[in-house]
């Protein structure tokens, strides 16, 4: 079955600390997405990507940074936490041609 | 001016009700609308597409009005399960736009 996943799906770590979050899928999609969200509000994109060795910054303005090396991986990347960077993180995808988007579970963040 | 303009709700309603949802967008260069549905503290999922003839999938009705840059959903014979939050989407360019939402809570 075709899915989304990420990893970890709940985080706590302290300030200062490197991290990454892991999104995979096996939908074969060329479009993957992060979007941020905190309780209560709205999605925010804050990287995308259209295949492999392409990667763009969304619309809010983040501190993280992304790679995508292979089709199925889109790895995100917080060098030093920060208490502000605490909030859910969601990847998404969308095949050629389509808008639509797919959800993964997302990653609970929380930088104490 | 936001892209996409949501009313946040919350909407309260008996099991049983109809309910209408409205969602204006200001791009009128759009092309892809759709309504995704959004539990609490869980990831979004697409609930239809919305196409400019209108469609209807069991007890939600999408339509769509590009003279107005306006769209609709409408939810009849309201179920428990319905309760939610449900986020207009339009695409912007080369990426999708979403609403705030609109939350449902649905009583009994």
């Amino acid at each position: 079955e075709a899915d989304i996943y990420q990893t970890p799906r709940y985080l706590v770590i302290g300030t200062g600390k490197k991290i990454t979050l892991e999104c995979s899928q096996t939908m074969g999609h060329d479009k993957m997405y992060w979007y941020q969200q905190d309780p209560g509000m709205e999605l925010h994109l804050i990287h995308y990507s259209y295949g492999v060795n392409s990667t763009e910054k969304g619309d809010l303005s983040s501190e993280s940074t992304v790679s995508r090396i292979r089709t199925e991986h889109f790895p995100l990347t917080l060098e030093s936490a920060r208490p502000s960077h605490t909030s859910q993180y969601l990847c998404a995808t969308a095949g050629t041609g389509h808008n639509e988007q797919f959800f993964g579970p997302g990653t609970r963040l929380t930088v104490l | 001016r936001k892209e996409v303009e949501q009313d946040p709700g919350p909407f309260n309603v008996p099991e049983g009700a109809t309910v209408a949802f409205n969602c204006t967008y200001s791009n009128s260069a759009s092309q892809s609308f759709f309504w995704y549905r959004q539990d609490c503290r869980k990831e979004p999922k697409l609930l239809m597409s919305v196409y400019s003839s209108g469609n209807e999938d069991g007890r939600f009705t999408a339509q769509l009005n590009r003279a107005s840059q306006y769209i609709s959903l409408l939810i009849r014979d309201s179920k428990l399960s319905d309760s939610a939050t449900y986020l207009c989407v339009v695409t912007g360019t080369d990426k999708l736009i979403f609403g705030t939402g609109t939350r449902l809570q649905v009583f009994p």
